[in-house]
């Protein structure tokens, strides 16, 4: 199983403040890297998937970036809102004898206060 | 509207009974995956499976079995061997094709022990 660690484990910020959070998994076997938002009574849904050293994603004010040989990405998010107030999963994709699986992180809560 | 659906929505068990939580997708999907989750924990994967008539156990499929009958269903059941069954349970989907494919989720079981 793999060691995904996310940081920080909750956060707590002021609307319109920029926050950006981690996740550090091991390098190897690497096919991807998943990154995930939860709101709290709805289904997880993807924000991104990366796949090559240095790439950046951009969703209207979130964006990441991915450093696979060091082991890490940043999720950040510019002038946070309240509708932001999500559990931020990442999630690296690896290859198993069975097919590619995710294995997830415990996930950033980010609660953005008016 | 395409989705998955996951019933019940909450479910409790007896000690010692056997419960089937139901996962149904029509997205036409060929990738399905029961997931658990525990506080403090990130997301673990219990079966999953890559096309019908084919599954592959995850990282914590003990106490656990599936079927995959049909591309839209992969019910999870939930035996008597599971000791520690209380948990929110998400079943997943995510299209064909090698890797870097996102995942769409239901909404999810709460499970608890009576």
């Amino acid at each position: 199983i793999l060691n995904v660690e996310q940081s920080p484990q909750s956060l707590h910020v002021q609307e319109g403040d920029s926050t950006n959070f981690t996740c550090s998994f091991p390098s190897s076997n690497f096919y991807a890297l998943h990154w995930y938002r939860w709101e709290t009574a709805k289904s997880p849904e993807a924000l991104f998937v990366m796949t090559l050293n240095g790439d950046e994603k951009k969703k209207g004010r979130i964006s990441a970036t991915l450093n696979t040989k060091e082991g890490y990405s940043y999720l950040y998010i510019k002038g946070s809102q309240p509708e932001d107030s999500a559990t931020y999963l990442c999630a690296p994709e690896g290859y198993t004898g069975g097919g590619n699986k995710l294995t997830f992180g415990t996930g950033t809560q980010l609660k953005v206060e008016l | 509207d395409g989705g998955i659906t996951q019933s019940p929505k909450y479910l409790f068990r007896k000690e010692g009974q056997n419960v089937t939580l139901s996962c149904e997708q029509n997205l036409n999907h060929d990738a399905m995956y029961w997931y658990r989750q525990d506080p403090g924990q990130g997301l673990r994967l219990i079966y999953y499976s890559q096309i019908v008539n084919d599954f592959q156990k995850g990282d914590i499929a003990e106490g656990y079995s599936v079927s995959r009958e049909k591309k839209e269903s992969f019910p999870l059941t939930v035996t008597s061997a599971q000791k520690n069954p209380t948990a929110f349970y998400l079943c997943a989907s995510s299209p064909p094709g090698i890797s870097k494919n996102i995942q769409y989720f239901g909404a999810g079981t709460r499970l608890s022990v009576l």
